[in-house]
């Protein structure tokens, strides 16, 4: 029973790179969504997906793109990364934004950006 | 905007002792609020889950109430323990699954 997972773990990235973080859940979950998270603070929302196919913005959408092209994957893009995008991603899943149910997180990817 | 406040930011307890911890929403239209234990390093883990029609939730030595009017929630904590030392954080949901974090209570429980 895997829950959520993240991968990377940890990611080191020059200003200008791009990459994706990865999210993948085997619950089944139609919710799914992407926090930040920097050192003392909340997470803040960047992008969710109440279903396949389906995406919105959160509250620092900005310098991120989401796809959702089946149940299981919501993967995180940084199209040119910044070193304001240091931070720690964390993924999160439910079974759906509307039945109450509580989110289950995975363990974080942490990513530098020099 | 919805705003979550956490207060204390940071709480130092001797083993044993109960505590309370403070979440406060601005804005009442909320589906549900969540309580949350974060680990250093690690992934955040649902304590409990109030719904909007709920008053309160119970789980172990954890007891959570919501005044959804009043936009205030309280995380009791019994016979606090060291393991309990970790970072709590509350969270507030509308129903179309848009979640507003607070920055949290870090709480040490000294043996």
């Amino acid at each position: 029973n895997a829950g959520v997972t993240q991968t990377p773990k940890f990611q080191v990235l020059k200003t200008g790179q791009s990459m994706t973080l990865q999210c993948a859940q085997d619950m089944n979950h139609e919710y799914m969504s992407w926090y930040r998270q920097d050192p003392g603070m909340g997470l803040r929302l960047i992008h969710y997906s109440v279903g396949a196919g389906i995406t919105d913005q959160g509250e620092v959408p900005n310098g991120y793109n989401v796809s959702r092209s089946t149940t299981e994957d919501f993967p995180l893009r940084l199209l040119s990364a910044a070193p304001s995008q240091t931070s720690v991603y964390f993924c999160a899943s439910s079974y759906s934004a509307g039945y109450n149910q509580p989110q289950h997180f995975g363990d974080g990817t942490r990513l530098s950006i020099l | 905007k919805q705003e979550v406040t956490q207060i204390p930011a940071a709480l130092s307890v001797p083993e044993g002792e109960n505590l309370v911890l403070n979440c406060s929403f601005t804005d009442s239209a909320i589906y549900n609020l969540q309580w949350f234990r974060q680990d250093p390093g690690k992934g955040l883990t649902s304590l409990l889950l109030i719904q909007s029609s709920q008053r309160e939730q119970t789980s172990g030595r954890l007891n959570a109430s919501l005044d959804k009017s009043s936009g205030r929630s309280t995380l009791y904590i019994a016979a606090s323990q060291p393991g309990d030392s970790a970072t709590y954080l509350c969270a507030v949901s509308t129903n179309a699954g848009k979640s507003t974090f607070g920055d949290g209570t870090t709480l040490t429980v000294k043996p």
